[in-house]
């Protein structure tokens, strides 16, 4: 499949570790903090969301960390597997959804 | 599948040139967002439409425009094509309110040459 953001940063795991990709957002209206993966070649796919008024939210292998103090969002994901290799954006929403930077998970055997 | 369908897949066309690039939404979904996708960026909002009715503007070139029809699928035309709009062209739609989830199609990708 083709690349996408050959810039990005990447973040090498070795199957089985825990991985964690973190965000800095910068509006403080914003509603919901979001996180999506994109697979090569495919469209963005919702993750998990946190509420604004939440600090931790908890989904199947994966966990969302809020820390609005300082303007900080990370993605917690469990027992990393073969198939977590992916671009992961945060995103925020406040009526738009506006997308960070991504971050290239790439996990090892 | 994400219930969202975009046309066409790929796209080539000459500088100068004008497209419309088509989103069908998911059933239901009011809102539709539109995003660019370079090979050096991340998702750059462009323009979204609630309902028919635009709802926010983001980083949309003058030359772009879009808009959303009565039976919510929009399109998203870009005229005077120039190498740099040579990218990935992402629709999504959403159900508004709570949440941010939203659901991506699988893209258009333009090549401008």
């Amino acid at each position: 499949g083709e690349s996408v953001g050959l810039h990005l940063p990447t973040l090498s795991v070795q199957e089985g570790d825990n991985s964690i990709i973190n965000c800095a957002y910068s509006n403080s209206a914003s509603d919901y903090f979001i996180w999506y993966k994109q697979e090569s070649g495919k469209g963005p796919q919702f993750i998990i969301d946190i509420r604004s008024n939440m600090d931790k939210r908890q989904g199947q292998r994966v966990t969302v960390l809020l820390n609005k103090t300082v303007k900080h969002l990370s993605l917690q994901i469990a027992a990393t597997q073969p198939g977590d290799s992916a671009v992961y954006f945060c995103a925020e929403k406040d009526n738009k959804l506006i997308f960070g930077a991504g971050t290239r998970l790439a996990v090892h055997p | 599948d994400s219930g969202v369908t975009q046309t066409p897949k790929h796209l080539i066309t000459a500088t100068g040139q004008r497209v419309t690039l088509r989103c069908s939404p998911r059933s239901g979904d009011l809102s539709v967002y539109w995003y660019q996708q370079s090979l050096d960026q991340g998702l750059q909002f462009l323009i979204q439409y609630y309902n028919g009715e635009e709802r926010a503007k983001g980083n949309i070139l003058e030359r772009f425009s879009a808009q959303q029809f009565p039976d919510l699928h929009s399109e998203l035309n870009l005229s005077s094509l120039e190498l740099g709009d040579s990218a990935l062209y992402f629709c999504a739609s959403s159900v508004e309110g709570e949440g941010g989830e939203a659901f991506f199609g699988q893209g258009t990708r333009l090549t401008v040459v």
